[in-house]
C-alpha cells in the first residue's frame, strides 16, 4: 500500500529554523499534490498549503504564507515543510496528505516550540 | 479560523442514528463536493467520505453523506461504540483558493 511516512517529533526554540519531511513509499509521488495540515493541541484541522511535486508549484493559505515554506525533492520522493523562525504558536501536530486521493495521511509529526 | 461550522459535539446510544451537520457558504460547500474525515485520539485523520457521499474501500455503508445548498451532513446509522471519534468536514473554497476544514464534531457513544 502506498504510504506517506513523516519524520519524527521535533523540539525547537523560538527563532530557530526547522524542517520536517514526508516521504512517499510508493511510485506516484509526482502525480498528486502534497498538502500539509496543522492541528494545534485540542483543536481542529487547518489547511496550510499544497505543493505540486511535478514542478514545485505552491499554493499557500493566507494564514501561513510567508511563515512556512513547502518544497520537494523528487529524487527521493520527499516533501518538506520548513520554518525559518519558529514561534511558540507553531507547537502542533503536522500532517501531510494527498487530498485528491483516498490514500491514508502521513502519521503526523509533532513539533514543540519552547524556550 | 475555520470557515466551515460544525456542532461541537453529539451523542447517541448503540444502534441509534446520529447526524452531523457542516455549514459553509456558496464559495465552498455551495460550489464543491464535501469530504468527511474520522479521527481517533492520537491518530491521523482518515478519509470517511469523499465527493460528498462516496465511501472509500473498507468504510461501512452505515456512514452516508449528503449536501443541500451550502450545508452538508454525515449520518451514522446503527451507531457502534467504535464510532466514537472526532469528525471533520472539508471542501475546496473557490474564493480562498484553498481547502477549508470544519470546526470538528466529537461523537460520543453512550
Amino acid at each position: 500500500e502506498v504510504q506517506l511516512v513523516q519524520s519524527g517529533a521535533e523540539v525547537g526554540k523560538p527563532g530557530e529554523s526547522l524542517r520536517i519531511s514526508c516521504q512517499d513509499s510508493g511510485y506516484t509521488f509526482s502525480k498528486y499534490w502534497i498538502t500539509w495540515v496543522r492541528q494545534m493541541p485540542g483543536k481542529g484541522l487547518e489547511w496550510m498549503g499544497r505543493i505540486d511535486p511535478s514542478d514545485s508549484y505552491t499554493n499557500y493559505s493566507p494564514s501561513f504564507e510567508g511563515h512556512v515554506t513547502l518544497s520537494v525533492d523528487k529524487s527521493i520522493s520527499t516533501a518538506y515543510l520548513q520554518w525559518s523562525s519558529l514561534k511558540a504558536s507553531d507547537t502542533a501536530m503536522y500532517y501531510c496528505a494527498r487530498l485528491a486521493t483516498t490514500e491514508p495521511w502521513g502519521q503526523g509529526t509533532l513539533v514543540t516550540v519552547s524556550s | 479560523q475555520s470557515v466551515l461550522t460544525q456542532t461541537p459535539s453529539t451523542s447517541g446510544t448503540p444502534g441509534q442514528r446520529v447526524t452531523i451537520y457542516c455549514s459553509g457558504s456558496r464559495s465552498n460547500i455551495g460550489s464543491n463536493t464535501v469530504n468527511w474525515y474520522q479521527q481517533f485520539p492520537g491518530m491521523a485523520p482518515k478519509l470517511l467520505l469523499y465527493n460528498t457521499n462516496l465511501r472509500p474501500s473498507g468504510v461501512p455503508d452505515r456512514f452516508s453523506g449528503s449536501k443541500s445548498g451550502t450545508s452538508a451532513s454525515l449520518a451514522i446509522s446503527g451507531l457502534q461504540s467504535e464510532d466514537e471519534a472526532d469528525y471533520h468536514c472539508a471542501a475546496w473554497d473557490d474564493r480562498l483558493n484553498g481547502y477549508v476544514f470544519g470546526t470538528g464534531t466529537k461523537v460520543t457513544v453512550l
